[in-house]
């Protein structure tokens, strides 16, 4: 079935490095995507969304690429921190009105 | 913090129990989405409320039922309590029918623990 996945389980970086977060989906009647943290014991935390019509979005210290030819889209976290830490998720809105598609999510430990 | 509380933090059942889950919107927001998160996975759609009528649901059995009240507030009902049913579930609302431009704002979540 259709569903939104993950490269990497795991992504383990040093303090002040760059991160980059990978996501690939299938649907192809996807049209609005969103990044997620969940940090433990708490619910997901909006990130920054990006839709089809763009290949690029930027927010503070973080940024979206998408690219709608392979199906794939990234997050990338600039100076990442030890409060950056934390469980990524990619959801995808798919077309549908009401719900979102997460995918198992990326696992990022930022060493001190 | 996001403005949405759930209630309980934790609940331990047995299998074949039912249990009730509660959710306080985000003050203004009238549509409440419930989320299933089974450890290490990414939270599974279930239902959602708009005005107190379930507006879309996802791929989860009749057992799995809800309500929204007046005020918005919402309870997530699970009926014959399966050992699968033990995960983290999640409450999220948004301002009106979600369109893709608005968010939805999760609550921390309730840990159900089915034995």
């Amino acid at each position: 079935g259709e569903n939104v996945g993950l490269h990497l389980p795991t992504l383990s970086v040093q303090e002040g490095d760059n991160s980059i977060i990978n996501c690939a989906y299938s649907n192809s009647a996807s049209d609005y995507f969103i990044w997620y943290k969940q940090e433990s014991g708490k619910g997901p935390q909006f990130i920054i969304d990006i839709r089809s019509n763009m290949d690029k979005r930027q927010g503070q210290r973080v940024t979206v690429l998408l690219n709608k030819t392979v199906k794939h889209l990234s997050l990338q976290i600039a100076a990442t921190q030890p409060g950056d830490s934390a469980v990524y998720f990619c959801a995808d809105k798919g077309g549908s009105n009401y719900k979102l598609t997460f995918g198992k999510g990326t696992l990022l430990t930022v060493n001190p | 913090e996001t403005g949405v509380t759930q209630s309980p933090t934790h609940l331990i059942k047995t299998r074949g129990q039912q249990v009730t889950l509660r959710c306080s919107s985000q003050s203004g927001h009238n549509t409440v989405s419930w989320y299933q998160q089974a450890l290490g996975q990414g939270p599974q759609f279930i239902f959602q409320y708009y005005r107190e009528e379930e507006n879309g649901r996802g791929n989860f059995p009749p057992r799995f039922s809800g309500l929204q009240f007046p005020n918005y507030s919402s309870e997530l009902n699970v009926n014959a309590l399966e050992l699968d049913d033990s995960a983290l579930y999640l409450c999220a609302s948004s301002l009106d029918l979600w369109t893709r431009t608005n968010e939805q704002f999760f609550g921390p979540g309730t840990r159900l623990t089915v034995l």
